[in-house]
């Protein structure tokens, strides 16, 4: 199947600062890419909608201002998390959409730890 | 609005057994459904796709089926492993840009 990458894998940072996620689709172009977070042993939350070269979607509850999402080109997606507070600390994924048959792939998540 | 649900919620086997996971879904009107497996603090990975127009799909020892107009779909598991340990998701999508719409999984237990 295609492989969707995320950097960093792992992040720890200082409660304030902005940390940025990389997701990428590696072997394919994918137009629509998705972001979700996930607590332990929850279901995964769609966070937002990723079109490229327009505005993301987000769904309700989900602060636009405070989780930056750009996506730039075919093969990438990047989420920020701005000003970064102990309780986004969490698991986030991200996920491309193929051309053919609309087959959904996921990055291996990047674990965010805020302190 | 689409919901899907997963039954059961958690299943724990004897290693060497068959066993099926159930998934089922409010709107027949989709256009693929897709069986993820994910581990502890992985990502997701796809494990079989089946469009709407398909019946079945068959991967190694994973077999999915789609009763599109029942709303439901299966995923069997052959023979199953330790190795298998994981938590099993179903997911509907249609042919546009909205997102797949998920179950809460089945975290499955394959006891060696």
């Amino acid at each position: 199947g295609a492989v969707v990458s995320q950097h960093p894998s792992r992040v720890i940072c200082k409660s304030g600062t902005s940390v940025k996620i990389e997701c990428r689709s590696l072997d394919f172009q994918a137009t629509t890419m998705f972001w979700y977070r996930q607590f332990p042993k929850k279901s995964l939350m769609l966070m937002a909608t990723s079109n490229e070269g327009s505005k993301a979607t987000y769904e309700q509850g989900v602060e636009k201002d405070k989780f930056l999402i750009n996506h730039a080109s075919l093969t990438l997606s990047t989420l920020t998390v701005t000003s970064a507070h102990p309780e986004d600390s969490s698991f986030y994924i991200c996920s491309a959409r193929g051309f053919l048959h609309n087959e959904q792939f996921f990055g291996p998540g990047t674990r965010l730890t805020v302190l | 609005k689409q919901e899907v649900t997963q039954i059961p919620a958690a299943l724990s086997v004897p290693e060497g057994e068959n066993l099926v996971l159930n998934c089922s879904f409010t709107d027949s009107a989709i256009y693929n459904l897709q069986w993820f497996r994910q581990d502890p603090g992985k990502g997701l990975t796809s494990l079989l796709l089946i469009q709407s127009s398909q019946r079945e799909q068959t991967s190694g020892r994973l077999n999915a089926s789609l009763d599109k107009s029942s709303g439901r779909s299966t995923l069997y598991i052959a023979a199953s492993q330790p190795g298998d340990s994981a938590t099993y998701l179903c997911a509907v999508g249609d042919s546009g840009n909205t997102p797949l719409v998920f179950g809460k999984g089945t975290r499955l237990s394959v006891i060696a």
